[in-house]
């Protein structure tokens, strides 16, 4: 058991161009949830995944943001045209089942510049 | 909008002591509860879980939850300095999504 791993592990991009984040998630979990976090503050729900499936997006998700996870394996988060806003960790983390316990990858430090 | 609330601190507890952290939060069906430990710079790493009403305890770390006042705490027994960190209070959606939902993090400092 590896854990989840997220790459990059930081990111360093001019305001409007576009990033992709990857995340591997446990093996067989079949959970797998986005988070960004800003400093002070706890990490805030994105979006996540059954499987392959989408199933909740944030409000706060604006039309820049997409997800995948493709046969319901590792999953990608897009971030286009971006702004400095958008500075943060980008947490993926990923669960057995609906309820129990998820499990952090190392995060994905984000600088829009 | 579901809320989690906790005191984001300084707690400041000397080397030895009992640290106790609390959380509320708003959404009265939930089933699922973590805590979790984040140092600087770094990810949320799991301490524990809890489902019941009652005491868990694991090691140094007892949690303790309690439904009806919506309510949950961690208690650190013996702190050392390798505690301090940020204490991230984690609660389960109800309605079938079971999404974390996160609090803001409690700063625990343990002075030696």
């Amino acid at each position: 058991d590896t854990g989840v791993s997220q790459d990059p592990r930081h990111k360093i991009t001019k305001r409007g161009q576009n990033v992709t984040f990857r995340c591997d998630p446990i093996s067989e979990h079949n959970r797998l949830y986005w988070y960004r976090q800003t400093l002070g503050q706890g990490p805030e729900f994105l979006t996540y995944f059954q499987n392959e499936a989408q199933l909740e997006k944030s409000r706060l998700l604006s039309d820049r943001f997409s997800a995948e996870r493709p046969k319901g394996s590792f999953s990608t988060l897009e971030i286009q045209r971006t702004e400095q806003g958008d500075s943060a960790m980008y947490l993926c983390a990923s669960s057995s089942h609906p309820g129990t316990e998820a499990f952090f990858g190392q995060g994905t430090r984000l600088t829009v510049v | 909008q579901k809320e989690v609330e906790q005191n984001s601190g300084p707690l400041s507890v000397p080397e030895g002591a009992i640290a106790s952290l609390n959380c509320t939060y708003s959404d009265r069906g939930s089933q699922s509860f973590f805590w979790y430990r984040q140092y600087s710079g770094k990810s949320p790493e799991l301490i524990m879980s809890i489902y019941s009403n009652g005491d868990k305890e694991d090691g140094r770390f007892t949690a303790q939850l309690n439904k009806a006042s919506q309510y949950v705490s961690l208690l650190i027994r013996d702190s050392q300095p390798s505690d301090s960190a940020t204490y991230l209070c984690a609660v389960g959606a109800s309605g079938g999504s079971y999404i974390p939902t996160f609090g803001r993090g409690t700063s625990l400092i343990v002075h030696p």
